[in-house]
């Protein structure tokens, strides 16, 4: 029984690179939501995907990211050249999207430096 | 869309104290309030949660209220322990689209 699992934990970009960080729900879930926290934050919304359809990209920064998840394979979150603003944590969490049940399951995040 | 704000930003409690933080949220239509506790380099995890045909709910130590009416809910943790020590978010849901409070770091002096 794997909960969410996300990798890379912790990421090192130079800026102008690209970052690429992978979540798989968990077992039987179908929807993937991505968080962005900043030292000292809280977490902000960024993007609500089901398999091969965003939902809500509102929280989604227009350059730069993108989000998807594909019918097979973990859902990924790509920074395209990164920029020091960009450092965070990222926590992908999951759901089963059924009815209004609403809880969603929480990986450990993937904490992104850009040097 | 929703938006929660959460407060106070951080609490300091003795040990054995209770402990309470609020949250209000704007969208009417939320149906679904749950509570996450995050400690230090883990991701959150969920403590409690309640819907919105509920008024109050328990367990344990902790217990989450809500008015509907007046649009708030609460988080209230009695006989606080050392190991309550973490960040605390609430959250309002309208079938999948869930929204976070800003977080409240509580620290529980021994």
């Amino acid at each position: 029984n794997a909960g969410v699992m996300q990798n890379p934990r912790h990421l090192v970009r130079r800026r102008g690179q690209e970052a690429r960080l992978r979540c798989s729900p968990m077992k039987g879930h179908s929807h993937v939501y991505w968080y962005r926290q900043l030292p000292e934050e809280g977490l902000k919304f960024m993007v609500y995907l089901q398999k091969e359809n965003i939902i809500d990209e509102s929280g989604m920064p227009k350059e730069r990211f993108s989000a998807e998840f594909p019918k097979e394979g973990p859902s990924i979150l790509r920074i395209q050249q990164v920029v020091r603003g960009d450092s965070a944590a990222y926590f992908c969490a999951s759901s089963r999207g059924l009815g209004d049940t609403g809880e969603l399951f929480f990986g450990e995040g993937s904490r992104l430096t850009v040097l | 869309g929703e938006n929660v704000e959460q407060h106070p930003s951080t609490l300091s409690v003795q040990e054995g104290d209770s402990a309470v933080i609020k949250c209000t949220y704007s969208d009417s239509a939320s149906n679904y309030f749950p509570w996450y506790k995050q400690e230090l380099g883990k991701g959150p995890q969920l403590i409690i949660d309640i819907r919105s045909n509920v008024g109050e709910k328990k367990d344990q130590r902790i217990a989450v209220t809500l008015n509907k009416t007046a649009k708030h809910f609460s988080l209230h943790i009695t006989e606080t322990q050392p190991e309550d020590s973490a960040v605390y978010f609430c959250a309002a849901s309208i079938i999948n689209d869930m929204r976070f409070g800003a977080g409240t770091r509580l620290t529980v002096k021994p």
